[in-house]
């Protein structure tokens, strides 16, 4: 089955620092793959997506390649902020012959970013 | 605005009782979906429905129930059978199944005691 696999936290940096949140995946054929936000106490919001080899999502300063030959799609953002601390979740979704199956999620990774 | 609404925030209820979770969509989607999520361990599908008075189970159907008997909704019942309802249930739809992204509800936290 699918999985995704994300580097748990949490994940502590100082104002302006870079980032990296790393995400692997597996899947049996060629799904499309997103990054979502959650902050404190809410839903999750979509920050970004790409949907084939090679492309890149990228919104608010954060993008992430879908890289198929290492099944990776990293999220980066050049200078953090206090505000981008959150719960960010890579996730996957694949489109089987029975139609949508759901996202299937990675666990999470806790950003704290410090002032 | 559109959007989709969860209610309530917060629900209690006692062990043994079925408690039912609303979600409603003004996106004009077809395809809704419910998750769980408990801390660390991310989302879980439970069930999802690609049209109205049709669903599918999902990873962890065992204690729920759903229906669809309109476009915009998509309400969730938590039964007694399911041994660990306490959680943080999210609701979402996209436009179409596959591909498309998902939009989610700001959620509705049970507690079971």
């Amino acid at each position: 089955g699918n999985s995704v696999t994300q580097m748990e936290g949490p994940v502590t940096l100082s104002e302006e620092a870079f980032l990296t949140i790393n995400c692997t995946y597996t899947a049996t054929g060629y799904p499309s793959l997103f990054w979502y936000v959650q902050y404190p106490g809410e839903g999750l919001q979509l920050l970004l997506k790409a949907t084939k080899a090679d492309d890149k999502g990228s919104n608010k300063g954060f993008e992430a390649t879908y890289r198929k030959e290492t099944t990776s799609f990293h999220l980066e953002k050049g200078s953090v902020q206090v505000s981008d601390s959150a719960v960010y979740f890579c996730a996957l979704s694949e489109y089987s012959g029975g139609g949508a199956d759901g996202l299937t999620f990675g666990k999470g990774t806790h950003l704290i970013i410090q002032p | 605005d559109g959007g989709i609404t969860q209610s309530p925030k917060y629900l209690f209820r006692k062990e043994g009782q079925n408690v039912t979770l609303s979600c409603e969509q003004n996106l004009n989607h077809d395809a809704m979906y419910w998750y769980r999520q408990d801390p660390g361990q991310g989302l879980r599908l439970i069930y999802y429905s690609q049209i109205v008075n049709d669903f599918q189970k999902g990873d962890i159907a065992e204690g729920y129930s759903v229906s669809r008997e309109k476009k915009e909704s998509f309400p969730l019942t938590v039964t007694s059978a399911q041994k660990n309802p306490t959680a943080f249930y999210l609701c979402a739809s996209s436009r179409t199944g596959g591909f498309d992204e998902q939009y989610f509800g700001p959620g509705t936290r049970l507690t079971v005691t």
